[in-house]
């Protein structure tokens, strides 16, 4: 099983800064990770597909990078509604285990 | 514009049957550019993959769970099933219904999520 740690759990900010949150593989995974989107209450939202895709209707002050095991999500001017719980996923083999989360909260 | 919605019940007693069931609708799930799948948080925890259906009716599942649980389709109802059996209070969970994107044949990402359903594992 592949095992995706992400940091920091908690990432405090002001809005207008830049977010860096981390999602580190203990395998490669090629080009197979996303990203989610989750706020109090609801379901978890697309964010980012194929390590750097945006999804529908994401703006594109967010970000995807990286290869190997190593992944970013950089969001570049933080808004209001930005501040939320993001988990990454991995696809490249099954079980399609999920992050752990990185709460990103107002400063 | 496509819609998941779980129903099912949200109390279930240990070890009994949980059973939940995802209507598609704005979109039919025997498309072959897809897989439909469960996923579960406990509260306030992080989010795991259960396992996924395509519309033929083959099955992919996580192997924590394998042993207990069953996804089933129904292409004329539009509708996929879970079923989780001999429960605990560990299974106490958030169960999301969600749309498996596939490119080239292989899993990609779950695109369209439901709202969720939460299922409390009690006497």
């Amino acid at each position: 099983e592949i095992v995706l740690t992400q940091s920091p759990g908690t990432l405090s900010l002001s809005p207008g800064e830049r977010a860096t949150l981390s999602c580190r593989a203990s395998q490669s995974l090629s080009d197979s990770l996303a990203w989610y989107q989750q706020k109090p209450g609801q379901a978890p939202r697309l964010f980012i597909y194929g390590v750097s895709r945006r999804a529908t209707g994401i703006p594109d002050r967010f970000s995807g990078s990286g290869s190997g095991t190593d992944f970013t999500l950089t969001i570049s001017r933080l808004e209001p509604e930005d501040f939320a719980v993001y988990f990454c996923q991995q696809f490249r083999i099954s079980p399609f285990t999920f992050g752990q989360g990185t709460k990103l909260e107002i400063k | 514009q496509l819609q998941l919605q779980e129903s099912g019940p949200g109390l279930v007693k240990p070890s009994e049957t949980l059973s939940l069931t995802c209507t598609v609708s704005g979109g039919s799930i025997s498309s072959s550019n897809f897989y439909w799948g469960w996923i579960r948080q406990p509260p306030g925890k992080g989010l795991e993959w259960i396992g996924n259906i395509y519309y033929s009716g083959n099955t992919l599942y996580n192997p924590s769970l394998e042993s207990r649980v069953t996804i089933s389709v129904d292409t004329s109802k539009n509708q996929f099933s879970l079923k989780l059996n001999s429960v605990t209070a560990a299974d106490t969970a958030i169960y999301y219904c969600a749309r498996h994107v596939l490119r080239g044949g292989l899993p990609d990402e779950f695109d369209q999520w439901g709202q969720g359903s939460l299922v409390t594992v009690s006497s």
